[in-house]
């Protein structure tokens, strides 16, 4: 099973709400990333879990809070987002993080978020 | 620092036909390269990747690439395009850690 699943695939909020994002993967992976995609651009890393511990947050505001509550889950919690942060938010996973950097990222289908 | 560039925003192609779509890449030390195929409203698909060995990569959907040091290059090849190539095409590189490179990306638009 190479499968990413994200949970909701479409997500509409305010700019007052409060919304999480949901990632799973059964393949074993210790490494889980957060990446921000706008339309017909390259996807942006946000965060990287290296075993279900916050290893790489690339300066992303505090509205974005990742959660790794287990080897096999990831979340993504928005509180007061603004509408720049419309996008297409992907999950991805892979092999061993400690240094391997050959292991390829599988990626989720993603959640498309709208802010109003 | 790290960086992979993709020249082309766009590569159109007829059915039947050869397609190439090109990466060069810039790292310090020995590159790990990536193709990644993206279609519309879906995630990312892992094509492909060179690690060392032999230059030809074969990968999935019948897509290889070229792997070539002196060139620093690493485009991605089809013998005979499918309509349903059609599709937007990253190539990255990793190299330092677990962080990934991406190209800005190429859409490739196969045509009947």
């Amino acid at each position: 099973d190479t499968e990413v699943t994200q949970t909701p695939k479409h997500l509409v909020m305010g700019m007052t709400n409060k919304k999480s994002l949901k990632c799973e993967q059964h393949m074993g992976h210790r490494a889980m990333y957060w990446y921000k995609q706008k339309a017909k651009k390259p996807p942006e890393l946000m965060f990287v879990y290296s075993y279900e511990k916050l290893s790489i947050n690339e300066s992303v505001p505090s509205r974005f809070s990742p959660e790794c509550p287990n080897s096999s889950l990831l979340n993504l919690h928005l509180h007061a987002l603004q509408p720049e942060d419309s996008a297409l938010y992907l999950c991805a996973s892979s092999q061993d993080p400690r240094g391997h950097t050959s292991y390829e990222q599988y990626f989720g289908p993603g959640t498309r978020l709208t802010v109003t | 620092a790290q960086s992979v560039a993709q020249p082309e925003d766009q590569v159109n192609v007829a059915e039947g036909n050869p397609l190439t779509v090109k990466c060069t890449y810039s790292v310090s030390g020995n590159p790990y390269l990536f193709w990644y195929v993206q279609y519309p409203n879906r995630g990312l698909q892992f094509l492909l990747k060179y690690i060392t060995g032999d230059n030809l990569v074969k990968g999935s959907y019948g897509f290889e690439a070229e792997f070539n040091k002196s060139q620093t290059s690493f485009h991605l090849k089809k013998p005979s395009a499918l309509v349903s190539d059609s599709a937007l095409y990253f190539c990255a590189v990793n190299q330092a850690g677990t962080a990934l490179i991406f190209g800005k990306g190429t859409t490739l638009s196969v045509s009947s």
